[in-house]
């Protein structure tokens, strides 16, 4: 069983479209992320939710909006994808004893 | 093999060695340190954590080292094996919700 499932895993578009990525964790935490990781592989967090409730936005632009309809789910919409967005976008979730747990990612490629 | 004095981005070691990473965080609030693994086309995967109110802490074949008087982590892994080849990132945390991201490291190593 994944812990931390997202999808899809690879996503190419063209500019100015909307695209959204999909997260689910079956680990009971209260608490979800996605964090963004550049071609330096640089990890920043970009959203934090706790039990459905926004807590953290790191000055993302709002093309980007995520979207919580339960604990177990975070999802990430983004709007007029600019070629800037390309990059490797990892949900994580927070709850134990043992730190963070990261999905595989989604490598969002813009053309 | 050693990454010496702040971060270097690259470590290259011979198998069987012992291999240190080190990493300086920036938050003399944090109060929970994080390793993670990153292997290719994968998420973080997390490796061992330490809290604040402790100097050094062990698991499998991995110590990790706080000082926070310099307020510097460090990684070390025994005997190193090919598995190990990955890139590894500290994390720092203060328990609001945002687990900040240093520059990683990428280890190799040689046969």
């Amino acid at each position: 069983d994944t812990a931390v499932s997202q999808t899809p895993k690879y996503l190419v578009t063209q500019m100015g479209n909307d695209k959204s990525i999909k997260c689910e964790q079956n680990l009971g935490h209260d608490t979800m992320y996605w964090y963004k990781q550049d071609s330096k592989k640089f990890l920043k967090i970009m959203f934090s939710y706790n039990n459905k409730e926004l807590i953290i936005n790191e000055t993302v632009p709002n093309r980007f909006s995520p979207k919580s309809p339960d604990k177990a789910h975070l999802n990430l919409h983004i709007n007029s994808l600019e070629l800037g967005d390309s990059a490797v976008y990892f949900c994580a979730s927070s709850g134990g004893s043992k730190g963070y747990t990261f999905g595989s990612g989604t490598r969002l490629t813009v053309v | 093999g050693e990454s010496v004095g702040l971060h270097l981005p690259t470590l290259s070691v011979q198998e069987g060695d012992n291999s240190i990473i080190n990493c300086a965080y920036s938050n003399s609030a944090s109060d929970y340190f994080i390793w993670y693994k990153q292997e290719s086309g994968k998420g973080p995967q997390f490796i061992i954590d330490i809290r604040s109110n402790m100097d050094k802490r062990q698991g499998q074949r991995v110590t990790v080292l706080l000082n926070k008087t310099v307020k510097h982590l460090s990684l070390q892994i025994a005997a190193t094996q090919p598995g190990d080849s990955a890139v590894y990132f500290c994390a720092e945390n203060k328990n609001d919700y945002k687990l900040s991201f240093g520059a990683g490291t990428t280890v190799t190593v040689r046969a």
